[in-house]
């Protein structure tokens, strides 16, 4: 099986500008989970989307959204970007498993530079 | 938000050597997963455990879901210089909010 794929894998901006991540999930994977990974803050949890609805937000402005489509395909958008905003956006799909468990597969991330 | 910590934060060892790191948080997880990410990629499943008390293995890896439900710990038995990285916990549970938290990670060094 193909793993999860993330397109582009860098990106360079500029403040204010607004920008759209792609991720395709596992094949079979209903869930993707976008994360913001930074040196100071490390991995955090940006939201998860099921079934073409988010299912969970973390504590993130509203610049910050996105969206799942029919094929379980999520995109990010991230508008008016500011300076801090720079950093490795990362995708995970999941797979239930047997008992409700759930295990998270992570993408290779986009590396956005906001200048 | 809600943290989990991690520690060591870093190790420098010998080639050979075994590795023992934890993660522990003041809230009770459903699930726990290890993860290994090299710079510039994303992090790869190193281990998934479901159930409180469970131990397991992939490899020199080893690793338990503590009997809490509150931490985990992962062994890396006969280092070798690919074992470097950074390594992450995570913790999941079924809430709508803060539903996945990592852990800062532990960086490893193996010196050949």
């Amino acid at each position: 099986k193909a793993g999860v794929t993330q397109t582009p894998r860098y990106l360079i901006k500029t403040r204010g500008q607004q920008v759209t991540l792609s991720c395709s999930p596992i094949s079979g994977h209903r869930s993707v989970s976008w994360y913001q990974q930074t040196p100071g803050q490390g991995l955090q949890f940006l939201f998860e989307y099921f079934s073409e609805t988010q299912r969970n937000k973390g504590n993130f402005p509203g610049r910050f959204s996105g969206r799942q489509f029919s094929n379980s395909r999520s995109e990010m958008n991230v508008s008016t970007l500011e300076l801090g905003d720079s950093a490795l956006y990362l995708c995970a799909s999941s797979l239930v498993v047997a008992g409700g468990s759930e295990t998270q597969y992570f993408g290779p991330g986009t590396r956005l530079l906001v200048l | 938000g809600q943290q989990l910590n991690q520690s060591p934060q870093s190790m420098f060892i010998q080639e050979g050597e075994d590795v023992s790191m934890n993660c522990t948080s003041s809230s009770i997880f459903n699930t726990w997963l290890w993860y290994k990410q090299d710079p510039g990629e994303g992090p790869v499943l190193l281990i998934a455990l479901y159930k409180a008390g469970e131990l397991t293995s992939n490899g020199r890896l080893t690793a338990q879901f503590g009997i809490t439900r509150k931490d985990s710990f992962l062994n890396i038995s006969a280092s070798i210089p690919s074992d470097v990285g950074i390594y992450f916990c995570a913790g999941l549970r079924k809430t709508s909010y803060d539903k996945v938290i990592f852990g800062p990670g532990t960086s490893l060094s193996v010196i050949p």
